[in-house]
């Protein structure tokens, strides 16, 4: 069972380099989503997408860009990378169960920007 | 005031010690309440819903006060494969949107 599937691993992109990370789920889950964790702060919520067709900004939305095309592919761009978006990157896909969402998230993306 | 708050630690115990680690939230619309589990350089994984009334799995008890605004999880007999950050997630009732803390460390030794 694959589950959540996050690509590449690792990342180094020099400033102002674009690029996207992908994530893909075959649970048939209908809500994705994508954090960031950098030491210290906790998970904290880029974008997410309550369907295919249907996305929306969470808490630190800027420089990135979402789009979900189908159910299993929510891919994640970096328009312009910046040092400040150096980060360990997690996709997470979810479904409801007794009005609880349980996520079940990718292996992460660690990225660096130079 | 952070919306969700933890005791970073970390709590460093011996094997067999019991531990609880408490979490507060600032909404009192949160609705649903959970305990993750993050080893290092892994992702989070679901430990534990918690429910209105408590609940227990095995050697893990969680609790929610929904007065005071906070969920506790205690562990029992601890195991050195417990070491790992454990992280508090809220819920607001109906929104797609959970909140994480940011997690508390713990390390248990021989």
């Amino acid at each position: 069972n694959a589950g959540v599937t996050q690509t590449p691993k690792f990342q180094v992109l020099k400033t102002g380099q674009s690029m996207t990370l992908q994530c893909a789920q075959d649970m048939n889950h209908e809500y994705m989503s994508w954090y960031r964790q950098d030491p210290g702060m906790g998970l904290r919520l880029i974008h997410y997408s309550v369907g295919a067709g249907i996305t929306d900004q969470g808490e630190v939305p800027n420089g990135y860009n979402v789009s979900r095309s189908t159910t299993e592919d929510f891919p994640l761009r970096l328009l312009s990378a910046a040092p400040s978006q150096t980060s360990v990157y997690f996709c997470a896909s979810s479904y409801s169960r007794d009005n609880k969402n349980i996520q079940y998230f990718g292996a992460g993306t660690r990225l660096s920007v130079l | 005031r952070k919306e969700v708050e933890q005791d970073p630690g970390p709590f460093n115990v011996p094997e067999g010690a019991t531990v609880a680690f408490n979490c507060t939230y600032s909404n009192s619309a949160s609705q649903s309440f959970f305990w993750y589990r993050q080893d290092c350089r892994k992702e989070p994984k679901l430990l534990m819903s918690v429910y209105s009334s408590g609940n227990e799995d095995g050697r893990f008890t969680a609790q929610l006060n929904r007065a005071s605004q906070y969920i506790s999880l205690l562990i029992r007999d601890s195991k050195l494969s417990d070491s790992a950050t454990y992280l508090c997630v809220v819920e607001r009732g109906g929104s797609y949107i959970p909140t994480f803390g940011r997690g508390t460390s713990l390390i248990v030794h021989p």
